[in-house]
């Protein structure tokens, strides 16, 4: 059983360009949450996919979009660039029973904006 | 407001230590509170998740518990491993799996 997926493992961008990332949740999984986690820092939520629509929004830019699909999988894309987008991010599968609501994360793509 | 503090933001200990890492949040009302392990330069790796009805989870030589009147969680790691050495990640969550973190206890365990 494969767990979550990311694609692509590293990525370097310039400033202003705009960014396509993926993820294929644990199988089973319905829920995808999409996290920014900085050098040295925690992750910080940027938002979540339930049923193919934006369930919660975490404080970040409407630069930053995402999108499910009907096979759950999701990509968040992110437009005009800047330094500060230089992050590791992750990507998180869940089951929505809202009973266990156990989270699992995938290795993560590493985003460098030169 | 939300906030999750982790102490301390490192700690190193000789090898069959055992130790306690410390989960602070602001919020009481916490649904789930979900403690991963971070290697340098990857995911997260799921360690233990303790729901709000439950005081404690474990796993091997891991032991969490959760405290939500008092608003801490902490993790016990028995007989410390080098293997055991990353950085350690609390979160709680609220609702719908919206996951609040600490920024982590960076741990090395030396042989």
């Amino acid at each position: 059983d494969a767990g979550v997926t990311q694609s692509p493992t590293h990525l370097i961008k310039t400033r202003g360009q705009q960014v396509t990332l993926r993820c294929s949740p644990k199988s089973g999984h319905d829920t995808v949450s999409w996290y920014q986690q900085a050098l040295g820092q925690g992750p910080q939520f940027i938002f979540q996919y339930y049923e193919e629509e934006e369930r919660q929004r975490g404080n970040f830019p409407d630069r930053f979009s995402g999108h499910q699909f009907p096979n759950y999988s999701s990509e968040l894309n992110v437009n005009a660039l800047l330094l500060g987008d230089s992050a590791l991010y992750l990507c998180a599968s869940s089951l929505s029973d809202g009973l266990v609501n156990e989270q699992f994360f995938g290795p993560g793509t590493r985003l460098t904006v030169l | 407001k939300q906030e999750v503090t982790q102490i301390p933001a490192a700690l190193s200990v000789p090898e069959g230590e055992n130790l306690v890492l410390n989960c602070s949040f602001t919020d009481s009302a916490i649904y789930n509170l979900q403690w991963f392990r971070q290697d340098p330069g990857k995911g997260l790796t799921s360690l233990l998740l303790i729901q709000s009805s439950q005081r404690e989870q474990t796993s091997g030589r891991l032991n969490a518990s959760l405290d939500k009147s008092s608003g801490r969680s902490t993790l016990y790691i028995a007989a410390s491993q080098p293997g055991d050495s990353a950085t350690y990640l609390c979160a709680g969550s609220y609702n719908f799996n919206k996951f609040y973190f600490g920024s982590g206890t960076k741990l090395n365990v030396k042989p």
